[in-house]
């Protein structure tokens, strides 16, 4: 089945430095991908939504200059999180979609702590 | 908009009892319905999914869900719980027109006791 991995699983980072995560679809190719952010025993937060070779279009109230997001191949996304914040540390789940709208598959997530 | 209710933050079940947990949602046409399950500190789990079709949908680990679309609901359903059916469920939706975002479900937690 469609496997997306993420890299790295946790990372903790000091206050004002950067961050960045990687996702990977490592069986299929990645028309889209999902970036989702989840605080302790809260839902998923849509974060950002990106297509290969162009901007990633962000939802409402997200910071894109803080949460960079590059989508350079059709298996690998990368979010990095600039001039970090305790306030950022969270969970950060992306996933990646085939093109057909019933498939979405997500990645195991990256914990982020902000020291 | 699309919006999904999970009214429910937490259910608790006796193990052997049958187990649900509810899901309504509001989107413009036809919805494609997900259920998905997450363990502690890890990523979403796939159960199962509704996109057309017979309302009943069976899925994973023997989980299946109902599709009304007259009350807008996708309520989760298994006939007998286990311990390890102990988790935190998502129900999502993603409209079948226009872009591909998928809006997810406050979340509800399931305790199955033994």
């Amino acid at each position: 089945g469609a496997v997306v991995s993420q890299h790295p699983s946790r990372v903790i980072c000091k206050s004002g430095t950067s961050v960045k995560i990687e996702c990977r679809s490592l069986d299929f190719q990645a028309t889209t991908m999902f970036w989702y952010r989840q605080f302790p025993k809260q839902s998923l937060m849509l974060m950002a939504t990106s297509n290969e070779g162009s901007k990633a279009t962000y939802e409402q109230g997200v910071e894109k200059d803080k949460f960079l997001i590059n989508h350079a191949s059709l298996t690998l996304s990368t979010l990095t999180v600039t001039s970090a914040h305790p306030e950022d540390s969270s969970f950060y789940i992306c996933s990646a979609g085939t093109g057909r709208r019933d498939e979405q598959y997500f990645g195991p997530g990256t914990r982020l702590t902000v020291t | 908009a699309q919006s999904v209710a999970q009214p429910e933050d937490q259910v608790n079940v006796a193990e052997g009892n049958p187990l649900t947990v509810k899901c309504t949602y509001s989107v413009s046409g036809n919805p494609y319905l997900f259920w998905y399950v997450q363990y502690p500190n890890r990523g979403l789990q796939f159960l199962l999914k509704y996109i057309t079709g017979d309302n009943l949908v069976k899925g994973s680990y023997g989980f299946e869900a109902e599709f009304n679309k007259s009350q807008t609901s996708f309520h989760l359903k298994k006939p007998s719980a286990l311990v390890s059916d102990s988790a935190l469920y998502f129900c999502a939706v993603r409209a079948n027109t226009g872009g591909f975002k998928t809006i997810f479900g406050a979340g509800t937690r399931l305790f199955v006791k033994a």
